[in-house]
């Protein structure tokens, strides 16, 4: 089961929007509805961010969103704030009770 | 709401094996599958297994000949053993609940929340 393909950097300015692609097979992001985002800030635990593709956890801020169009998954986070300077991490389902990630993007807000 | 807090020893020679317990505070400790998942200095997440209340387990393949998983119901504990380290194995370690199934075994939850706070294992002679 190969990690899903992430770009290894993106970066946007305060205000703006930028837009994180999680790219997979038939086998997990395509063939499930069970796409979930993570944030990570250093030395941290990371966080729930979106789960089911597009659904937000309570505390997250809307300007978090989620999609997916065949096997590839977005995240994109409009509004950009100091703040979302992390690394992001996609996750899928990937059938038969496992799960693969994807290898992370590195978030810079300008 | 659930908490998670995991310890373990940090670091280990090669060969040795790993061994991490994480707890759970607060929330149902049955009805979820509970994961162990790792990331290597500077690099992405690696899920590594799970248990549930019952025992059943799953693995990554890549790591199932090494790794083992259980579980104590009776503290709402579950712990990960991985045999035969080396220097790859060195990374944090996190424990979270994940999956969700129902009694004829579909999914119906599949995402990774809450977190324990991560344990460094490095592996170094």
């Amino acid at each position: 089961q190969s990690a899903l393909t992430q770009p290894r950097s993106v970066s946007g300015s305060p205000g703006q929007s930028v837009t994180i692609s999680c790219t997979g097979t038939s086998s997990d992001v395509g063939g499930y509805n069970y796409v979930s985002w993570y944030q990570q800030h250093p030395g941290k635990a990371p966080k729930l961010m979106i789960y089911d593709v597009s659904k937000r956890p309570s505390g997250v801020p809307d300007r978090f969103s989620g999609s997916k169009s065949g096997n590839t998954a977005s995240l994109t986070i409009s509004g950009l704030q100091a703040e979302d300077e992390a690394d992001y991490y996609c996750c899928s389902y990937a059938g038969s009770y496992r799960g693969v990630f994807g290898g992370g993007t590195k978030l810079t807000v300008l | 709401q659930v908490q998670l807090q995991q310890w373990g020893a940090g670091l280990l020679k090669p060969s040795e094996t790993l061994s991490l317990t994480c707890a759970v505070y607060g929330g149902s400790f049955s009805g979820y599958y509970w994961s162990w998942i790792r990331q290597p200095p500077g690099k992405g997440l690696e899920w590594i297994g799970e248990i549930n209340h019952s025992g059943s387990t799953n693995y990554n393949p890549s790591l199932k000949s090494r790794v083992t998983i259980s579980v104590d119901t009776s503290k709402n504990q579950f712990s990960l053993k991985l045999s035969s380290v080396t220097a790859a194995d060195t990374a944090v370690y996190y424990c979270a609940r994940g999956l969700k199934v129902t009694i004829f075994g579909v999914v119906i939850r599949y995402w990774f929340d809450p977190w324990g706070q991560g344990t460094l294992v490095t592996v170094s002679s």
